[in-house]
């Protein structure tokens, strides 16, 4: 069956423009993940979304970064007012239940702010 | 802080050679699991291990876990150059927040 998928593959933006990042999980996988990975670092949670409970919202480094999920599929993750340090590639997660399942991973969004 | 940590950061082999990876935790686990991820894109799920266990098998790869030290080791076997990549650790923290942490990885080239 089909995997995590994440568009756009790549994104080179301006500082200050707003970006959004889509992310399709599998199907009937309640469970969604956002990472970022700077260069050659291992990967940084961002958000996690189970099911219709609130999200786990830990991890977002400041209040321009927010994620929804919409009709429990599709998430979309929006930086606002982009900044050089916001460059990363950033990773979706699904998986079947809840954060201890799995997790498998879409290609990422790499992610390049000028 | 991580709640994973590798070790080594880097490995350089040769072919054939077997490739031994650590990963060391701070607090008590459900599970540890361990990815891989090749030039930086999406992470393959290689295997988990859950706290009850002492140590799995899946092809050429081992994972042994122990609790006491707070530590696994990933084992391959007969490494192949295809198996160059980031190879990382995941944690849950047992009664915790449910999220899995991930550590920074070890870079592992196997040389033809």
């Amino acid at each position: 069956g089909a995997g995590v998928s994440q568009s756009p593959s790549n994104k080179v933006t301006e500082k200050g423009k707003d970006v959004e990042l889509r992310c399709d999980p599998i199907s009937g996988h309640t469970a969604l993940y956002w990472y970022r990975q700077s260069l050659g670092q291992g990967l940084e949670f961002l958000i996690y979304f189970q099911g219709n409970s609130a999200p786990d919202k830990s991890g977002l480094p400041s209040d321009r970064f927010s994620a929804e999920r919409t009709g429990g599929s599709v998430s979309t993750l929006t930086i606002q007012r982009t900044q050089q340090e916001d460059s990363a590639v950033y990773l979706c997660a699904s998986s079947l239940y809840r954060n201890q399942e799995t997790q498998y991973f879409g290609p990422g969004t790499r992610l390049l702010v000028l | 802080s991580q709640q994973g940590e590798e070790d080594p950061q880097a490995l350089s082999i040769q072919e054939g050679e077997n490739a031994t990876m650590n990963c060391s935790y701070k607090t008590s686990i459900n599970n540890l699991q361990w990815y891989r991820q090749n030039s930086g894109r999406g992470l393959v799920h290689l295997i988990l291990i859950r706290s009850n266990e002492r140590e799995k098998h899946s092809g050429r790869l081992r994972v042994t876990l122990d609790t006491s030290k707070k530590s696994s080791s990933l084992l391959i076997t007969a490494s192949r150059a295809a198996d160059t990549a980031s190879y990382f650790c995941a944690t849950d923290e047992w009664g915790g927040s449910e999220k899995l942490v991930f550590g920074k990885g070890t870079k592992l080239t196997v040389n033809p």
